[in-house]
């Protein structure tokens, strides 16, 4: 199975910051990556697939990147409304495994 | 608009079996693949399995194969996920998602709203 390590797992931040979430995949995922937002009580929402591609009605600050196998997420000048967990996900191989989570908190 | 509509909360025994259904509207049915994918409480995210609602063909993550079952009837555009001999650490909301695919990618979404079972004696 394809392990996918997220980093942090939570961190504080105030509206403003420029955030970045990290993901490892142990092995080659080409472009096989998406970010996922969830709230509490709610279910997952795409943010970006394809590691860059920004899913129709984000809002344009947040923003993928891939280098080999590390993957990032950036949210340029946070808003009350981003405070959420985070997940990013491979879709190259089953099982398309999750990494943990980054819980993004109000400093 | 494309949407999952998910089957309400369900309290089980353990050792008993339960089925959550997922209805699709707003696309073609046959075109997509759904998988399911759950959430133990305050955890992260696990994925359980797909299914073809075209063929009817699924592929099931190791550890549930031989207790998981999803099942599709296309005259209602309804897949079914159905979970047996139920242990208290099944309790979970277990989510429905279509896969997108575009080579080379492929995402979930939407997904449903989510199922809570809890397995409770």
């Amino acid at each position: 199975d394809i392990q996918m390590t997220q980093s942090p797992s939570s961190l504080s931040a105030s509206v403003g910051d420029r955030v970045t979430i990290s993901c490892r995949a142990s092995q080659s995922i080409t472009t096989y990556f998406n970010w996922y937002q969830q709230k509490p009580g709610k279910a997952p929402k795409l943010l970006i697939y394809s590691a860059s591609s920004l899913q129709s009605g984000v809002p344009s600050r947040f923003s993928g990147s891939v280098s080999g196998t590390d993957f990032t997420l950036t949210i340029n000048s946070l808003q009350p409304e981003d405070f959420a967990t985070y997940f990013c996900q491979q879709s190259y191989s089953t099982p398309h495994t999750f990494g943990g989570g980054t819980k993004v908190e109000m400093k | 608009q494309v949407q999952l509509v998910q089957s309400g909360a369900e309290v089980k025994k353990p050792g008993a079996s339960v089925k959550v259904s997922c209805k699709a509207s707003g696309y073609t049915f046959t075109g997509y693949f759904i998988h399911w994918v759950r959430q133990a409480p305050g955890q992260g995210l696990e994925w359980m399995g797909w299914i073809n609602p075209n063929s009817g063909g699924t592929n099931y993550a190791q550890r549930f194969q031989g207790r998981v079952t999803m099942t599709r009837d296309t005259s209602i555009s309804t897949v079914y996920m159905e979970l047996s001999r139920l242990r208290s650490d099944d309790t979970a909301v277990y989510y429905c998602a279509r896969v997108v695919v575009d080579i080379p990618a492929a995402w979930f979404d939407p997904w449903g709203q989510g199922t809570l079972v809890t397995v409770s004696s």
